[in-house]
Formats: C-alpha cells, structure tokens, sequence
C-alpha cells in the first residue's frame, strides 16, 4: 500500500523559499506522476503541480516561475520548492499521487501546514 | 482556467436525509478522449481529502453506495442517499480534463 509523508519548515519568511519533502513508501516514484496540493486557510484549494515517472514535470501557471518540483528517485521522495513566498502561501501543503484509472491523484499524504510570517 | 460553481456552500442535514450538491463548470469537461474527468473528494476534519467518485459516477473503492455522481457536459451533481454522521466535512469537486486542474470552492455537511 502506497504511503505518502510530507515533511518540512513549519514557518517561513516572507520574501524566504518554501522547501517540502514528500517521502514515499509502498510504491516507486518512477512509476505514475506525483502532485502537490494545498489548501488555504478557508475552503480554498489549489493544485500546484506535478513530476512524472520520468522526470518531466506540469505546473500551475498561477505559480509562474516561483515553483519547482524535483525528485530523489534513489530515496524514493520528491520536492518542493517555492520562492518568493508571501503571507498569501500560508496553506497546508499535500502531496498525492495519481491514479491513471481515476484520472485524479487518490492517494494523498496527510499534510503540513506551512506558515509565512516574519 | 476553468472555474467550477459548487452549491450550495453550506448544507444542514439530519442523519438518514438525503442531500445533493452541484457543480457547474464554466466549460465543458469532455475530454478529446471521450472521458469526463469531474471527481468529487470529502475532507473530514483533521483528514487530507478523501477520493469518493471519479469520472462522474464511478465510486472510488471502499466508498459506501450511498454516494453517487451525475451530470455531463458542465452540470454535475453529487448525492448523499441517507447521510451518516461520518460524512460530516467539506465535499469539492474538482476537474482534471483541463491543466490547470480546478476545485469548487466547497461544501460544508453539517449536521443540523
């Protein structure tokens, strides 16, 4: 069974990089596409973006050029990276992963809540 | 993008009542490939969402049948066929025909 475990900073800077680990275990990142997801204070949530099995990644486009989403295939884990964050990135961060059947990501970690504060 | 209308945004419903929310698209979620991605998730309380229906009408495995989906084209509707108390929490739907990917704004299932 596929687990997913997000780990990073609980609190960042303004103007600071935002950098998250997603730790995988059950199921091999070079196989299916990976997400991260989050969810803002509220209701509001928002998909950021993806890696696939090879490598090749899809971003938002309302994250522009901040957001970079890289993998460690040797440890199993994936990365995010988020520059230039401001108060607006405060959210709980998920990652998932994708199921080709369902055509969405059905498998998803628990989450961690990133704050941007000075 | 696409922008998903989801109502209503709160819902009060007594256990065992029957309970609808809808998602309208502003455009079509017919993918090129004949598939409809619309996907309906339930974030309980403390939980990451949840994965309940996929593909409009098919139900995620492990999902009671008490949940179903409907709709196509832009109107989409999710039912709750006699609510139990562990269905509390926030319902999305969220679409994955078009990147970027897309969430309604959320209902709240609340217990009245």
């Amino acid at each position: 069974e596929v687990q997913l475990q997000e780990s990073g900073p609980g609190l960042v800077k303004p103007s600071q990089s935002l950098s998250l680990t997603c730790s995988v275990t059950g199921y091999s990142i070079t196989s299916n596409y990976w997400g991260w997801i989050r969810k803002f204070p509220g209701n509001k949530m928002e998909w950021m973006g993806y890696i696939s099995y090879s490598g090749s990644t899809s971003y938002n486009p309302s994250l522009k050029s901040r957001i970079s989403i890289t993998r460690d295939t040797s440890k199993n884990q994936f990365f995010l990276q988020l520059n230039s964050v401001t108060t607006e990135d405060t959210a709980t961060y998920y990652c998932a992963r994708y199921s080709r059947g369902a055509g969405w990501f059905a498998y998803w970690g628990q989450g961690t809540l990133v704050t941007v504060s000075s | 993008d696409v922008v998903l209308t989801q109502t209503p945004p709160t819902l009060s419903a007594t256990i065992g009542q029957s309970v609808s929310i809808s998602c309208r698209s502003s455009q079509s979620l017919l993918h090129s490939n004949g598939n409809t991605y619309l996907n309906w998730l339930l974030q309980r309380p403390g939980q990451p969402p949840q994965l309940l229906i996929y593909l409009v009408s098919r139900l995620e495995s492990g999902v009671p049948n008490r949940f179903s989906g409907s709709g196509s084209g832009t109107d989409f509707t999710l039912k709750i066929s006699g609510v139990e108390a562990e269905d509390l929490g926030v319902y999305y739907c969220v679409q994955s025909t078009h990147a970027p990917y897309t969430f309604g704004a959320g209902t709240k299932l609340e217990l009245k």
